[in-house]
């Protein structure tokens, strides 16, 4: 079954204690996202990946890394977590040249 | 600048009754527009992806149609279920470099 997969689904973590959640996806898919999601403010895109070592900011990075070594996986790492940082998370891939992406369920972070 | 403004912000409607969400852009270059339903706390579910040449696709009681001109997009659900209550969001992908831009999304409930 096509799909992606992030883990965990919910983390509640300390300020300053570093994290990080996975994403990987079974489609051999080049392109690969991360979006955080807050209430009133919809989807916003963190980083995205071309293909494997090509990453680049989205509309709102400060705060998180990325790293892209393999194709099917694409970690967000929160070196220092803030509880601004508290949202959901998800992570996307897809086709390169626009093509339907697929959802990860989401991860939920709390950050305190 | 490159946005997506959705109408209206939430709906309530009687199950069984049609109703339509509306989605005007300003995203330019422009590549596809995607309409997604998202359940509460899951991760978003592509409906219909419709290109610069198509005007209409549908899928089962979903109906999306697209104005380039006019840059505008509707979607139209038939014969409301209750589980059709969710969030729906308008998506634009520029041409180049797998931008997407998000509407804020409308929240449909349907009532029994």
């Amino acid at each position: 079954e096509a799909q992606v997969t992030q883990n965990p689904r919910y983390l509640i973590t300390v300020t300053g204690k570093k994290l990080t959640v996975t994403c990987s996806q079974n489609m051999n898919h080049e392109y690969m996202s991360w979006y955080r999601q807050d209430p009133g403010l919809g989807l916003r895109q963190i980083y995205y990946s071309m293909n494997v070592e090509v990453t680049d900011k989205g509309d709102v990075p400060e705060g998180y890394k990325v790293s892209r070594k393999e194709k099917r996986n694409f970690p967000l790492i929160l070196e220092s977590p803030s509880p601004n940082q508290t949202s959901l998370y998800f992570c996307a891939s897809g086709e390169t040249g626009h093509t339907e992406a697929f959802f990860g369920q989401g991860t939920r972070l709390t950050v305190v | 600048k490159n946005q997506v403004e959705q109408s209206p912000q939430s709906l309530i409607i009687l199950e069984g009754k049609n109703c339509t969400l509306q989605c005007n852009y300003t995203v330019s270059p422009f590549s596809n527009l995607r309409w997604y339903k998202q359940d509460t706390g899951r991760g978003p579910v592509s409906l219909t992806i419709m290109t610069f040449s198509e005007n209409t696709k549908s899928n089962g009681r979903y109906t999306a149609t697209l104005d380039a001109d006019t840059k505008q997009s509707s979607l139209h659900i038939t014969a409301s279920q209750l589980s059709d209550s969710a969030s729906y969001i308008c998506v634009v992908s520029m041409e180049y470099g797998n931008k997407l831009v998000f509407g804020a999304g409308t929240i449909l409930r349907v009532k029994s």
